[in-house]
């Protein structure tokens, strides 16, 4: 079946490591993005890639790193610089400008 | 620079009520497409419609309609006969057909439907 999938569902990290989140679609989609929301909130867009080898930042792309080094695969790093990371990641991908179809997401917690 | 508001932060019904969520949007583009998801419990965004900006034609899937209105730039959502299962937070998007697509795709800030048996 073609999707989106996220991993790992529940993602628990120390303070200042490093840990990243895996995004595969299978939809042969060219654009990806990456949300976050918090408790209670709208998402908002992290980073966002057009084509292979090629991101852009979105609006809370601080703190974050991506790589889009396939189609298929966006993932995402939550780095030591983040001060707040806890909160549900979730990925997505579209054809252009058309709907964004959403993986079931990831949920990090900062101990 | 484009916009989605969603006034209705919480609303609560009763099973078998009808309810409208409003959805509110602003751009500058002529070809622009507006979206509702739906996000269950269990976090997962689900697409529910895509609008372009030239089909104004209502649309009804099951209990689900949508009324789009260029006029007074809204977009929106009717559940007929809520069900406990309708329980979650509605999003509505606005994707502008610019060149630079992906940073154009805006979200509103979401409605969280209650439906109480």
């Amino acid at each position: 079946d073609g999707g989106i999938t996220q991993s790992p569902k529940y993602l628990f990290r120390k303070e200042g490591q490093n840990v990243t989140l895996s995004c595969e679609q299978n939809l042969n989609h060219d654009a990806m993005y990456w949300y976050r929301q918090d408790p209670g909130q709208g998402l908002r867009l992290i980073y966002y890639s057009q084509i292979v080898n090629d991101f852009q930042k979105g609006d809370i792309a601080e703190g974050y790193s991506v790589s889009r080094e396939k189609k298929e695969s966006f993932p995402l790093t939550v780095t030591s610089a983040q001060k707040n990371p806890t909160a549900f990641y979730l990925c997505a991908s579209s054809i252009d400008v058309l709907e964004q179809f959403f993986g079931p997401g990831t949920r990090l917690t900062v101990l | 620079a484009q916009k989605v508001t969603q006034a209705q932060t919480e609303i609560s019904v009763v099973e078998k009520e009808d309810v409208t969520l409003d959805c509110v949007y602003e751009t500058r583009d002529t070809t622009y497409y507006l979206f509702w998801y739906k996000q269950p419990p269990s976090g997962e965004l689900v697409f529910l419609i895509r609008r372009n900006s030239f089909d104004e034609q209502n649309e009804i899937s099951g209990r689900y309609s949508w009324n789009f209105q260029k006029s007074t730039s809204s977009f929106n959502f009717t559940i007929t006969a809520s069900q406990v299962v309708d329980s979650a937070v509605y999003f509505c998007a606005l994707s502008e057909a610019g060149d630079n697509y992906g940073q154009n795709f805006v979200f509103g800030p979401g409605t969280r439907l209650s439906v109480l048996p």
